[in-house]
């Protein structure tokens, strides 16, 4: 089964805003919302950083927002900050024989 | 506070075999799903395999179906993965991530991860 689609790289400058997509299908991202994103710096384990769309785990900061529509879901990071340049992953569960679906993964460089 | 050890990684060979291991600590093991996620040096995340809190359901991506066996002893927080036939391919950190419910949905916790390089 294909992985979810994100954009390879996205950029910013300190204190913008920026928005990333995934994209699914009705099967995945578009049946459920068991969508979620996570944050890795080199050399880390992954972060869960939103779940089930749009919410935030404990100790996220409220920068971080989720969203979905149809079968792309989104994650924007305002005021941006150097700290938030990484790899982000987004993740779906899928009614397929495999259960988690990943994204290749969107690189984010704080300018 | 939730804690995940992997232990078991290291250097094996085309068509040998290891077994990981996951030693859990900081919530109820028996309650929560478990899956394993690898990912191949500078690639993306790949879901491996998972199983359920009560271990009655078991999931498993089709790169490593036939190949790897899952498996978890909740007396010992401890969760497996016996991998058999290995492949270059499979050359990856591995790691062990407990999620949010008793089925698999999504990974909240994930440990550090377990190197695994099959090379000759």
């Amino acid at each position: 089964q294909s992985a979810l689609t994100q954009p390879a790289s996205v950029s910013g400058s300190p204190g913008q805003s920026i928005t990333m997509s995934c994209t699914g299908t009705s099967s995945d991202v578009g049946a459920y919302n068991y969508v979620s994103w996570y944050q890795q710096h080199p050399g880390k384990a992954p972060k869960l950083m939103l779940y089930d769309v749009s919410n935030r785990p404990s100790g996220v900061s409220n920068r971080f927002s989720g969203s979905k529509s149809g079968n792309t879901a989104s994650l924007t990071i305002s005021g941006l900050q150097a700290e938030d340049e990484a790899d982000y992953y987004c993740s779906s569960y899928t009614s397929n024989n495999t259960p988690v679906l990943f994204g290749g993964g969107t690189k984010l460089t704080v300018l | 506070e939730v804690q995940l050890l992997e232990s078991g990684g290291g250097l094996v060979q085309p068509g040998g075999s290891l077994r990981l291991s996951c030693t859990a600590s900081g919530f109820t093991f028996s309650s929560y799903a478990m899956s394993w996620v690898r990912q191949a040096p500078g690639k993306g995340l790949e879901w491996v395999s998972g199983i359920s809190g009560s271990g009655g359901d078991i999931y498993y991506a089709d790169s490593v179906k036939g190949r790897f066996t899952i498996s978890r002893d909740s007396p010992k927080n401890t969760l497996y993965l016996q991998m058999n036939s290995l492949r270059a391919e499979d050359t990856a950190v591995y790691y062990c991530a407990k999620d949010r419910w008793g089925t698999i949905t999504t990974c909240d916790y994930w440990g550090q991860g377990t190197l695994v390089t099959v090379s000759s």
